[in-house]
């Protein structure tokens, strides 16, 4: 299918490496937090949130640190499959406003 | 299946027409968003619903796009006059009760073409 990640920033990691997959946001004011994953023909998928009044929250393999000083968010992936091959949205959302995307992070899984 | 339906899945159409996207949210979910993505770049907001009524509007273009949720469930994104411009997939996504937490279940979406 068509490829999502067209013109996106890339990044390749080594099967059973970890990723790390970074974003910076523009809204001070938002409650959460979130990663989407984006297959290739497919519509995005929720990975993991974190609510701003925490720097950290871990999931299955995956965890989400924020730093609201410089509005950083990032994305860890611990030992990266073939099947994390994806594009990478973080977004920003709160109460029960619409969900903003940012930019995507295109991640190549290198067998 | 229990997932948001969307159809068609793709739609060609000349320049000039008019367009219904339909969009079948997931049961029980009051939220219903319309997102536009074109090649290479994210999501792009559109219109939120909660219930019935458009909570929010602010990223619909311009007038030829109208979106409608008479029931509370399916929604129809309309495209009056397409534009080569509007070519893009159209993202439905539906979340229990809105964007609190912003977990969104989204549609595998809608992909318009106007020649």
């Amino acid at each position: 299918g068509e490829s999502v990640g067209l013109h996106l920033p890339t990044l390749s990691v080594q099967e059973g490496d970890n990723s790390i997959i970074n974003c910076a946001y523009s809204n001070s004011a938002s409650d959460y937090f979130i990663w989407y994953k984006q297959e290739s023909g497919k519509g995005p998928q929720f990975i993991i949130d974190i609510r701003s009044n925490m720097d950290k929250r871990q999931g299955q393999r995956v965890t989400v640190l924020l730093n609201k000083t410089v509005k950083h968010l990032s994305l860890q992936i611990a030992a990266t499959q073939p099947g994390d091959s994806a594009v990478y949205f973080c977004a920003e959302a709160g109460g029960y406003q619409k969900v903003t995307f940012g930019t995507g992070t295109k991640l190549q899984v290198i067998p | 299946g229990a997932g948001v339906s969307q159809t068609p899945s793709n739609k060609v159409t000349e320049k000039g027409k008019y367009v219904e996207l339909r969009c079948d949210p997931i049961s029980g979910h009051t939220a219903l968003y319309w997102y536009r993505q074109s090649l290479g770049q994210g999501p792009e907001f559109l219109i939120y619903f909660q219930g019935t009524g458009a909570a929010d509007d602010s990223g619909l273009p311009n007038d030829r796009f109208f979106a409608v949720r008479p029931e509370g469930s399916v929604s129809t994104l309309k495209i009056q006059r397409t534009e080569r411009g509007d070519s893009a997939v159209y993202l439905c996504a539906s979340s229990l009760q809105g964007a609190d937490t912003g977990e969104l279940f989204f549609g595998e979406g809608s992909r318009l073409t106007v020649l």
